[in-house]
């Protein structure tokens, strides 16, 4: 069973407002992933990270941004929610090899 | 990275195996095929992967054919809680480029298992 959370899990959110998704893992992986996902839609890589303070943007373009300043820790905010944000956010987490660990999501909500 | 192809959908009795296929006939030689699955609303979870020989764990079997150009993953008593999409990748494993990608889920195949 992987260790990797995510929270909050549900977030209804009004625009404009400033959000950050936290994802934590306690497996000592070195890469961190963000995916978006909508609904009965294919998952798309927004962010990752090689390590601490290493990031880089995935293949889907996204406003979002990420930081990460401990190797456990890879938050993902949103400086002005909008409703095109509404979606679900995967963080994943893996170590060397390409067996990825997900985190059950978060559900944004943006009114 | 190799294109893979999967059916749609599958049904299955419970108790009965699942066999779900996956055709990647671009595979190249330092590629592994990848199994995953997401079960409604959740993270895809992690299920087996190999390279040429067929394994297993206590989830499920991976059976790769000899020219690597296809594969079968194997739920030998398949539940309830066995309904959900399954994505079978292909991807070269280590490596210092490797994390660079996405792993590309695909559609998949959604697998119901009846009661």
């Amino acid at each position: 069973e992987a260790d990797i959370y995510q929270t909050p899990r549900y977030l209804v959110i009004g625009t404009g407002k400033k959000i950050t998704l936290e994802c934590s893992q306690t497996m000592g992986h070195d890469k961190m992933y963000w995916y978006q996902q909508d609904p009965g839609m294919e998952l798309h890589l927004i962010h990752y990270s090689y390590g601490v303070n290493s990031t880089e943007k995935g293949d889907l373009s996204s406003e979002s941004t990420v930081s990460r300043i401990r190797t456990e820790h890879f938050p993902l905010t949103l400086e002005s929610a909008r409703p095109s944000h509404t979606s679900q956010y995967l963080c994943a987490s893996s170590f060397m090899g390409e067996t990825q660990y997900f985190g059950p999501g978060t559900r944004l909500l943006v009114l | 990275d190799a294109k893979t192809t999967q059916p749609t959908s599958m049904d299955c009795a419970e108790g009965r195996a699942a066999n779900l296929p996956c055709n990647h006939s671009t595979i190249s030689g330092n590629e592994y095929v990848y199994w995953y699955r997401q079960i409604h609303s959740q993270g895809p979870q992690y299920i087996i992967h190999g390279l040429k020989n067929n394994e297993t764990n206590e989830m499920a079997s991976l059976i790769i054919t000899e020219d690597r150009k296809s594969s079968t993953l194997i739920l030998p008593h398949a539940t309830l809680r066995d309904t959900a999409v399954y994505y079978c990748i292909v991807r070269v494993e280590g490596g210092m480029d490797t994390g660079r990608r996405a792993l590309t889920f695909g559609s998949g195949t959604r697998l119901q298992v009846q009661p």
